[in-house]
């Protein structure tokens, strides 16, 4: 168990939808990054928030967006959802901001999106 | 564009039989190597970091190790509760400054 938490576990909606995906650093950690994993792509990072500011974005699309809240919480918003949206995705955090720091996963929540 | 690249992509071993994964990546401005091991359907556990070429690391029958050019990962008699994808990760300085993942290899143990 890395301490890392997400909700929900699963989760299948639409196509068009908006989903809200959650996530809990470990206790400690400032840093709080977002991944998607699919079959095809791999282990992908989407963006990166640290103490509730955004540091870094990977390849995340324009319809997905997040943020990290002042108890450090983090979710990750995916409208206007597609087939292709069908994926796991990861929260992953980490003690400071700095690039080389050990990130921990969470558990991941799998979308299915029909 | 920071590439890492795992080797093979799928292992089958018979129990007790010692190999090795390999991980490639680019040379300029890595400044971290991470493994990571992954169970169908779970998120990734850390295995190991490594930050300077020559350095090693190991746990249980795990060891890694680093060079200017490569990552290995090598499984010394392994079991079949060892059987996982392993994933490698770089950190390089640079535009991206975040975790760049190679695709892993799928080990298979057999009893």
């Amino acid at each position: 168990d890395s301490g890392v938490t997400q909700t929900p576990k699963h989760l299948i909606t639409a196509t068009g939808q908006r989903v809200t995906l959650r996530c809990s650093p470990r206790s400690g950690d400032l840093s709080v990054y977002w991944y998607q994993q699919s079959l095809d792509q791999g282990l992908q990072f989407l963006i990166q928030y640290y103490n509730g500011e955004e540091r870094a974005k990977g390849n995340i699309l324009e319809r997905f967006s997040a943020q990290q809240f002042p108890d450090l919480h983090s979710e990750l918003n995916l409208s206007s959802l597609e087939l292709g949206d069908s994926a796991l995705y990861f929260c992953a955090s980490s003690t400071h901001f700095q690039g080389g720091q050990t990130q921990y996963f969470g558990p991941g929540t799998r979308l299915l999106v029909l | 564009e920071d590439q890492v690249t795992q080797s093979p992509e799928a292992l089958r071993l018979q129990e007790g039989e010692s190999s090795s994964l390999n991980c490639s990546y680019t040379v300029s401005g890595l400044r971290g190597l991470f493994w990571y091991r992954q169970d169908p359907g779970k998120g990734p556990e850390f295995l190991f970091t490594l930050y300077s070429a020559g350095e090693e690391k190991e746990k249980e029958r795990l060891k890694a190790t680093l060079t200017k050019k490569e990552s290995f990962l090598h499984i010394t008699a392994p079991k079949p509760e060892d059987s996982a994808t392993y994933l490698c990760a770089g950190y390089f300085s640079g535009s991206a400054r975040q975790l760049t993942f190679g695709s892993g290899t799928q080990l298979t143990v057999l009893p």
